[in-house]
C-alpha cells in the first residue's frame, strides 16, 4: 500500500462544475503539498498545508491532521484547469513522498 | 524572482554521448533537487544537495553524476545512458526547513537513442 493515496485516479468534468480531489496518507507528516502539472510541463506548487484550510482564487485546500486526509477543491472549473494534480507529503526531511496523481480533464 | 530555470528544454542523445543538464535559481534557496519522471508516474527523487553538499543519493546509477558548483547552480552530467533513462528530468529548490515549499523547474525532456 502506498504511503500517499489519491482518489480518484482520473476525473472528467464539465466546465463550471465543482471538483474535489482527495489525498490520504499513512505516515506522520510535517507538511502536505498540492502540486499541478500540465501535460509535458513542469510542476507548479499550489499549496503547502500543515493545518486548516487555504484558498487561492478558485482553489481551496483543506487538511485534517487527525484523519490524515486532505482535499483539493476547484470551484467553477475551467478547461485550463485540466492537468495532473499531485499530493505530496514531507516528513521533516529533504524528501517528499508523492501520491500517484489525479488526472483531471475539464470539457467546455 | 521565484523561478527555477532548466536548460536545455529538450535533449536527444546517443548511448555513447556525454551531455549535461543545468538548473539555476536565484531565490537564495539552500536545497536543490534532481528528480526523474517517467510518463504518467510521479517524480522519483534522484539527488538532493543541501548547502552545496550532496545529502541524498537515491542509489542512482553512476552514469548520472550531479554537481553543485555554487548555491545557485545545479548540474546533472550524463554519460553512457540507456534508452530506459529517457524521461523528464526535473530540478527543484527550496529554502532550508522541511515546511518550505519546493519550487520546480519546467524540466528537461531527455530522449536516449
Amino acid at each position: 500500500k502506498n504511503e500517499v493515496e489519491q482518489s480518484p485516479q482520473n476525473l472528467t468534468a464539465q466546465e463550471g462544475e465543482f471538483i474535489t480531489i482527495n489525498c490520504s496518507y499513512s505516515v506522520g507528516i510535517s507538511a502536505l503539498h498540492w502540486l499541478q502539472q500540465h501535460p509535458g510541463g513542469g510542476i507548479v506548487s499550489l499549496f503547502m498545508l500543515s493545518s486548516g484550510k487555504k484558498k487561492h482564487g478558485r482553489l481551496i485546500a483543506t487538511i485534517n491532521i487527525q484523519e490524515k486526509h486532505s482535499s483539493l477543491h476547484i470551484t467553477a472549473s475551467h478547461p485550463r484547469d485540466s492537468a495532473v494534480y499531485i499530493c505530496a507529503v514531507g516528513q521533516n526531511t529533504d524528501k517528499l513522498i508523492f501520491g500517484t496523481g489525479t488526472r483531471l480533464q475539464v470539457f467546455p | 524572482d521565484t523561478e527555477v530555470t532548466q536548460t536545455p528544454k529538450h535533449l536527444v542523445m546517443g548511448m555513447t554521448n556525454k551531455k549535461s543538464l543545468k538548473c539555476e535559481q536565484h531565490m537564495g534557496h539552500r536545497a536543490m533537487y534532481w528528480y526523474k519522471q517517467k510518463a504518467k508516474k510521479p517524480p522519483e527523487l534522484m539527488f538532493v544537495y543541501s548547502y552545496e553538499k550532496l545529502s541524498i543519493n537515491e542509489s542512482v546509477p553512476s552514469r548520472f553524476s550531479p554537481e553543485c558548483p555554487n548555491s545557485s547552480l545545479l548540474n546533472l552530467h550524463l554519460h553512457a545512458l540507456q534508452p530506459e533513462d529517457s524521461a523528464l528530468y526535473l530540478c527543484a529548490s527550496r529554502n532550508s526547513g522541511s515546511r518550505e515549499t519546493q519550487y520546480f523547474g519546467p524540466g528537461t525532456r531527455l530522449l536516449v537513442l
